[in-house]
């Protein structure tokens, strides 16, 4: 079974920049898992941000940012904000099946 | 402007079948990637099921052979039968719009509720 690994919780102040992971128990994630990132506020659905590793909607910050970061795909908070204090997910794609994977989601607090 | 509205939520027992509906509007179903993802009560998101816009169909294997994804295209609306229902199915059910990539779930709907208990 394919498990994908988020950092169960982060704390950054506000101002600050602070990088979220996610990882693949299948190995490198590499752009072909087209890595997708979502920001879900409580009793909220949720929001997409970051599509096929660093691409925004016309509706993201332009604080967010994704990319590759050893091995793993990353989103990037710059100068992080009080209102995005949320749970973020991450979402890859393996192919083949094909398959769809959640991460199990970071809670960002802004303290 | 692009909306996805969910219904068909509710108390079922386990064993029983329920089906769900995601009305859309502002662009079409058929032409698009759509996808269902649930939440379990103050847990993470899970992908259950897509159906392509050539119509093929994929499910995540814990709904394998319960869960159903289809569409009706006139009334461009998705849905999801659920049937041999258990008490880990319960979850707010969310259906989404896959845009760009196969992972960009793009637009989401408000969600419903099912709950499996007896």
């Amino acid at each position: 079974q394919t498990v994908v690994t988020q950092e169960p919780s982060l704390t950054v102040s506000p101002g600050g920049t602070v990088t979220l992971t996610c990882a693949s128990s299948t190995g490198v994630v590499t752009s072909g898992y087209y890595p997708n990132w979502f920001q879900q506020k409580p009793g909220q659905a949720p929001r997409a941000l970051i599509y096929s590793t660093s691409n925004k909607h016309s509706w993201t910050p332009a604080r967010f940012s994704g990319s590759l970061l050893g091995g793993k795909a990353a989103l990037t908070l710059s100068g992080v904000q009080p209102e995005d204090e949320a749970e973020y997910y991450c979402l890859l794609y393996y192919g083949g099946a094909p398959n769809w994977v959640f991460g199990g989601g970071t809670k960002l607090t802004v303290l | 402007e692009v909306q996805l509205v969910e219904s068909g939520g509710g108390l079922i027992q386990p064993g029983g079948s329920l089906r769900l509906s995601c009305a859309a509007s502002g662009f079409i179903v058929s032409s698009n990637y759509m996808s269902w993802v649930r939440q379990a009560p103050g847990k993470g998101l899970e992908w259950v099921s897509v159906i392509y816009s050539g119509g093929s169909t994929y499910y995540a294997d814990s709904v394998k052979g319960r869960f159903t994804i289809s569409r009706d295209n006139p009334k461009n609306t998705l849905y999801l039968q659920m049937n041999s229902l258990r008490a880990e199915d319960t979850a707010v059910y969310y259906c989404a719009r896959v845009l760009n990539t196969v992972t960009d779930l793009d637009s989401w709907g408000q969600g419903t509720l099912v709950t499996v208990s007896s």
